[in-house]
This record gives structure tokens, C-alpha cells and sequence, in this order.
């Protein structure tokens, strides 16, 4: 597709819910990144992608989260027995190639709300 | 700790004028800085950006300055138009956050017709 492509767009889960959260990232782009998004705050960094290895999680806040990105293209975000302060907009995002400066694309993002 | 702030939450600006919106860092290996504009229920969208060489970059209505001395560096719109209104994003990549962004928290532009 065109765009970073995310889904569901919107998820509400029960507390102890697992949920998954996939990415399309733009086709031939090497690099994928997840980030959460509190209300009022930028994103932050939770995971990235080159091609299918995972390279740098630092950002993951526990070991409830987990990413895999098995064919190198689409990704998905798990999150085991969700958490109220796991509600948050998660988006995805790709570039080209892995370097500085590549200018980096983002998914409109996935809202999770956990109640 | 908050390696990129952004210390107004809000700005408001007539149609026609300048806005200028700030960022400042810490991280001294952050070589790369980027601003993101995002709408409601969007994601943030590239905007532009600039490396750490250079001390000004253009295109178009929107300029990105760099004070690399002062780890300060802002976003001029001329003129702001109602369109403009959104959250800016600053980020910033380089050293071992090669790769990746580290945000700042936003700024809300409003732009009044």
C-alpha cells in the first residue's frame, strides 16, 4: 500500500486480555519501529525491526509485550494480560533503509484502551 | 529524564504571521532532528529536518534552525495558515539511539483565521 497500514484501529480490552496489533509497514522498507503514545505525550520508542531480526527491544516496558516481524515485512505487537496503564495509541512505523536521517513514516496508530 | 523538551504545551497565532515553535535536547550525540505534525486520530506526519552539519534547512512556508552550541532548535511557519493548526512533533536521532526517535511532547498550534 501507500502508507503504513495499522489494524485494529481501535481495540478495547478487559484487564488480564491479550491483544494483538498488526503493522503493514510501506512495501520494500527495511526498517520497523513500534512506539507508544500516552494521552498528551509523545511517542516513545518500544521496539525495531531490520528486515525480520529484532535489534533493539530497550524500549519494551516488560516482558507482558513482544514483537515479531517473522517474513520481514508485516509485524505485530503482542501484549499478554493487558494492564490499565498499557492504554495508549500504539503506532507503527517504517523507513527505507537503516541509517540517520532516513526519514522515518508512521501508521495512524492503533488505540488501546484497557478497562 | 527528558532528553527532548518541548516547554510550551500551546501556542495561538493569527493567520499570516509567523509561528515559531522550540525545542531544546540534551544528548549531545543527537545528530539528526526531525519535526512531526499530526493531526487528531492521525499519525504524526514528517515534516522536515536537519542534520546536525547544517544550521538551517528550508522548504517552503517551513524553516528548521539549528544552535547546536545552545542544543536549541525551532520551527518557523511563514505564513500560518488555519491548516497548520495541529501537535508538533520534535525528534531526535543519533549516537546510540541510532535509528532511532526520541520525542519531544508536543506542541499544540493553533492558527486563527
Amino acid at each position: 500500500g501507500a502508507g503504513v497500514s495499522q489494524s485494529p484501529r481501535y481495540k478495547v480490552a478487559k484487564r488480564g486480555q491479550d491483544v494483538a496489533l498488526r503493522c503493514d509497514p510501506i512495501s520494500g522498507h527495511v526498517s520497523l519501529f513500534w512506539y507508544q503514545q500516552a494521552l498528551g505525550q509523545g511517542p516513545e520508542f518500544l521496539t525495531y525491526f531490520q528486515n525480520e531480526a529484532q535489534l533493539d527491544k530497550s524500549g519494551l516496558p516488560s516482558d507482558r509485550f513482544f514483537a515479531e516481524r517473522p517474513e520481514g515485512s508485516v509485524s505485530t505487537l503482542k501484549i499478554q494480560r493487558t494492564q490499565q496503564e498499557d492504554s495508549a495509541v500504539y503506532l507503527c512505523a517504517s523507513s527505507l533503509e537503516y541509517r540517520t536521517g532516513n526519514t522515518i513514516y508512521f501508521g495512524e496508530g492503533s488505540w488501546l484502551t484497557v478497562v | 529524564d527528558q532528553q527532548v523538551k518541548q516547554n510550551s504545551p500551546s501556542l495561538s497565532v493569527q493567520e499570516g504571521r509567523i509561528s515559531i515553535l522550540n525545542c531544546d535536547y540534551t544528548n549531545s550525540m543527537f545528530d539528526y532532528f526531525l519535526w512531526y505534525k499530526k493531526y487528531p486520530a492521525e499519525g504524526p506526519t514528517f515534516l522536515i529536518s536537519i542534520s546536525s552539519i547544517k544550521d538551517k534547512n528550508e522548504d517552503g512556508r517551513f524553516t528548521v534552525f539549528l544552535n547546536k552550541s545552545a542544543k536549541h532548535l525551532s520551527l518557523h511557519i511563514v505564513p500560518s495558515q488555519p491548516g497548520d493548526s495541529a501537535v508538533y512533533f520534535c525528534a531526535a536521532e543519533g549516537g546510540t539511539s541510532y535509528g532511532k526517535l526520541t520525542f519531544g511532547q508536543g506542541t499544540i498550534l493553533t492558527v486563527h483565521p
